[in-house]
């Protein structure tokens, strides 16, 4: 079956600007997870998507949002760029259930000049 | 607090050496443990997955990690390291917060293998 696809695979944008990441998940997922990667703090959870609701959210501005569709799919969006929001941002799709773990995407790398 | 320690940033082994990469961690009732390897700009993979039984796991890639309760601790083994296992590896825990599961990982532990 297919794995988790994260488009784009590689993104610059300028600072101020606002950028949507999306996730498609593994088909029969419920549950999309993201992160954001940078090198000084490892990896960070931004929020988690099941079933089109937000169901856990990480410690992150209100510029970083996101939502889920009823294919699963979900999208993040960053708002008013920041330097400091340059990261490699991975999806991780789920069951949401039971002994679940994350198969995750590749990324997308995130560059705000 | 919920937690995930991986005590070494970088572990170096030789080709032909057994490898061990360790990882503790603190999480209320029964954990649900795993281990992930990440290569560079690439996601995170999976390697191996602890929920209930048997103590010692088998994973991907000659791969296997033990899990010991009364120690708290995960550590990921292999009896023969491989210059291609250079990798960055991640321990993650998933555990019971509220009504909702949720992932914690470890900061992750940088193995080099060296020829």
């Amino acid at each position: 079956k297919a794995g988790v696809t994260q488009t784009p695979r590689y993104l610059i944008k300028t600072r101020g600007q606002q950028v949507t990441l999306s996730c498609s998940p593994i088909s029969g997922h419920r549950s999309v997870s993201w992160y954001q990667q940078t090198p000084g703090q490892g990896l960070q959870f931004l929020f988690e998507y099941f079933s089109e609701t937000q169901r856990n959210k990480g410690n992150f501005p209100g510029r970083f949002s996101g939502r889920q569709f009823s294919n699963s799919r979900s999208e993040m969006n960053v708002s008013t760029l920041e330097l400091g929001d340059s990261a490699l941002y991975l999806c991780a799709s789920s069951t949401g259930q039971g002994a679940y773990g994350y198969t995750f995407g590749s990324g997308t790398r995130l560059t705000v000049v | 607090a919920q937690s995930v320690a991986q005590p070494e940033d970088q572990v170096n082994v030789a080709e032909g050496n057994p490898l061990t990469v360790k990882c503790t961690y603190s999480v209320s009732g029964n954990p649900y443990l795993f281990w992930y390897v990440q290569y560079p700009n690439r996601g995170l993979q999976f390697l191996l997955k602890y929920i209930t039984g048997d103590n010692l796991v088998k994973g991907s890639y000659g791969f296997e990690a033990e899990f010991n309760k009364s120690q708290t601790s995960f550590h990921l083994k292999k009896p023969s390291a491989l210059v291609s296992d250079s990798a960055l590896y991640f321990c993650a825990v998933r555990g019971l917060v509220g009504n909702f599961n949720k992932f914690y990982f470890g900061s992750g532990t940088k193995l080099n293998v060296k020829p």
